[in-house]
């Protein structure tokens, strides 16, 4: 399958942990990477590989893996983070790219 | 500063050709594949494909909705990647981003500020 689904939209109170996952049967073999992406901007990565963290990005922000299934988790939200969270993989074919649908996070 | 600039958007009609370029700085163009993402009006982010260093052959790869009409070129002595688009149709009405694409796992660790394309009659 060359799909990943995330959910289309997710909310969190300030200052609380919030998760945002996606499926898909390619991540049973690849790492996800996550990007975040505000109205009007380019996107921006957040983590890729196992759990890594470009220069910039703060240590808030932590990935992890089971099975199919990538997340994404925010512990302490902030006001900032309120985006749109995308991710993506190889697909099982290793020489595609495929992009989930992306999550709109509301910090409350 | 490493960036990535796309140029060469605009308005163009159903059946015609456009070619968008990439103009990176502050790092090793001829290190890094290169992948073109496009986002459609109030879409999410789409893969159009991408090409690898010269030091993995240089081929390319392409989404299956626009394999056949567009093709990914680079120039390692201008620092410059292109997409080349023919046969538009109005569904390829997006915003083009250009973007470094690093590791095995493929992630997309510089974005250029991406450049419009709009398909119409």
């Amino acid at each position: 399958s060359s799909e990943l689904t995330q959910d289309p939209a997710v909310s969190v109170a300030l200052g609380q942990t919030v998760r945002i996952t996606c499926q898909g049967d390619s991540l049973r073999g690849y790492f996800a990477s996550w990007y975040q992406q505000k109205p009007g901007q380019a996107p921006v990565l957040v983590i890729y590989g196992k759990d890594n963290r470009p220069s910039g990005i703060p240590d808030r922000f932590s990935g992890s893996s089971s099975g199919n299934t990538a997340s994404l988790t925010i512990t302490g939200a902030q006001a900032e983070d309120d985006a749109d969270y995308y991710c993506n993989s190889r697909d099982s074919s290793g020489n595609h790219v495929v992009f989930g649908g992306g999550t709109k996070l509301t910090v409350l | 500063e490493v960036q990535l600039v796309e140029s060469g958007g605009g308005l163009v009609q159903p059946g015609r050709s456009r070619r968008l370029s990439c103009t990176a700085s502050g790092f090793t163009f001829g290190d890094y594949a290169m992948s073109w993402v496009r986002q459609a009006p109030g879409k999410g982010l789409e893969w159009v494909g991408f090409i690898r260093s010269k030091a993995y052959g240089g081929t390319t790869e392409y989404a299956a909705s626009v394999k056949g009409r567009f093709t990914i070129s680079r120039d390692d002595s201008k620092s410059i990647a292109y997409l080349q688009m023919n046969r538009l149709k109005t569904e390829d009405t997006a915003v083009y981003f250009c973007t470094r694409t690093s590791g095995y796992y493929y992630h997309m660790d510089v974005w250029g500020k991406g450049t419009t394309v709009t398909v119409s009659s």
